[in-house]
């Protein structure tokens, strides 16, 4: 079975300055990994993934992620937030063999102030 | 079509009645999801389908909870005798082909749903 832990419900930030959402997860079995985002009042959206190859991943808004398989960590930075950035982002896997649906964690709200 | 399509986007419900969730997913997609999204809890996997094999039905938390998808397209889901705790949205998401893992999903706004 897959688990995924987001620590922090909350993320309260103020504009411009940098952010990281962390995630751990738990995995008998190779997995691949995601970041979903969730705007206000709007479903998910994928941000980023990560499948191979480089560990480091980027999404178009500056978001990036870098899959840290010693310590099973997926944790999300962007450098400079921006008040368009407050959203509810989740992370989660998907096995790569095997049934197939993805697992989240529970969130974490990031909330940009001016 | 252009997204995933869900029907209705809020549906208030006495206790006890049944309701149908309607999904319909992008044209093309073989793989059919449905997650359930309840307050402070995340998201939690329900059904999923595949072409025309027999669908993963694990996550479904009860067997007032039932599925089903009708020509390989448009999704149904049925909550009979619907309780208090039911209450959340429900989301469905279309994917490309399940051989294809790490795709990734397409989700609907989702089917709020009230129950009360």
């Amino acid at each position: 079975a897959q688990s995924v832990t987001q620590l922090d419900s909350q993320v309260p930030v103020f504009e411009e300055a940098p952010v990281e959402l962390r995630c751990n997860y738990s995995s008998s079995v190779s997995v691949y990994l995601f970041w979903y985002v969730q705007y206000p009042n709007q479903g998910l959206q994928l941000l980023l993934k990560y499948l191979s190859g480089s560990t480091l991943v980027e999404s178009i808004n500056g978001f990036e992620a870098e899959f840290n398989k010693s310590q099973t960590s997926f944790h999300l930075r962007k450098p400079s937030v921006h008040i368009s950035d407050t959203a509810e982002y989740f992370c989660a896997v998907e096995r790569n063999t095997g049934r197939r649906a993805l697992t989240f964690g529970s969130g974490t709200r990031l909330q940009v102030q001016p | 079509g252009a997204g995933v399509s869900q029907s209705p986007s809020n549906k208030v419900t006495e206790k006890g009645k049944d309701v149908e969730l309607r999904c319909d997913p992008i044209s093309g997609h073989t793989a059919l999801y449905w997650y359930r999204q309840s307050l402070g809890q995340g998201l939690e996997f329900l059904i999923y389908f595949q072409g025309n094999s027999a669908p993963d039905k694990s996550g479904l938390p009860s067997d007032r909870f039932s599925a089903e998808r009708t020509g390989g397209s448009v999704s149904t889901l049925t909550i009979q005798r619907t309780q208090q705790e039911d209450s959340a949205v429900y989301l469905c998401a279309s994917s490309l082909d399940s051989a294809d893992r790490g795709y990734g999903y397409t989700f609907g706004s989702g089917t709020r749903l009230t129950v009360v």
